[in-house]
């Protein structure tokens, strides 16, 4: 079975200051990784993806994401935060295997306040 | 469309009740997710489409629940008797061509709400 955890309920952070949501993930095979963000009242949208490659992953709004295949991490990561990235972050593992489910995990979800 | 259409946006019901939530994915997407999404709570996995078959229908939390696709397209998922343990944001996403490295697109949700 896959899962996927994100650790902390809830990261504050000053407007400015670099910002780190966490996420860990156990899967049997190879993991394709998601971050989604979820602004109150509206649907999630998508952020990044690692696929293969490159550990570091840049997405939109100026995230960026790590892969640590050794420590089965993900963090989400932005170098400095804005008020506007106040909301809900959920990350997400779908395994690569040859056959089976093509089920999407996510985690409970990171609520980031960023702070003025 | 442009994106993932899901209604109503909102429902509510009484107890006992059947309803009808309604997704029209992103035109040419072939696989379709639900998710339910409870107050203070994750993503949680329901069914997944691809085409208009039903290979993983692992989520589905009880008999009461069922979903179907016609082709290829639109999908309705269905809850007969709610109860009000069923109330939460019901979200649907697509993705093209079913590929495990694509990303899901979503919309907007269904809040239901069983009083």
């Amino acid at each position: 079975a896959q899962s996927v955890a994100q650790p902390e309920d809830q990261v504050n952070v000053a407007e400015g200051n670099p910002l780190t949501v966490k996420c860990t993930y156990s899967v049997s095979g190879n993991p394709y990784l998601f971050w989604y963000v979820q602004y109150p009242n509206r649907g999630l949208q998508f952020l990044l993806k690692y696929i293969t490659g490159d550990n570091l992953v840049k997405g939109s709004y100026g995230f960026e994401a790590e892969f640590n295949k050794s420590q089965t991490s993900f963090h989400l990561k932005k170098p400095s935060a804005l008020v506007s990235d106040s909301a809900l972050y959920f990350c997400a593992v779908r395994v690569d295997s040859g056959a089976g489910s093509y089920q999407l995990t996510f985690g409970k979800g990171t609520k980031l306040s960023v702070i003025p | 469309g442009a994106g993932v259409s899901q209604s109503p946006s909102n429902k509510v019901t009484e107890k006992g009740k059947d309803v009808e939530l309604r997704c029209d994915p992103i035109s040419g997407h072939t696989a379709l997710y639900w998710y339910r999404q409870s107050l203070g709570q994750g993503l949680e996995f329901l069914i997944y489409f691809q085409g208009n078959s039903a290979p993983d229908k692992s989520g589905l939390p009880s008999d009461r629940f069922s979903a179907e696709r016609t082709g290829g397209s639109v999908s309705t998922l269905t809850i007969q008797r709610t109860q009000q343990e069923d109330s939460a944001v019901y979200l649907c996403a697509s993705s093209s061509e079913g590929r495990k490295n694509t990303e899901a697109f979503f919309g907007q949700g269904t809040r239901l709400t069983v009083v």
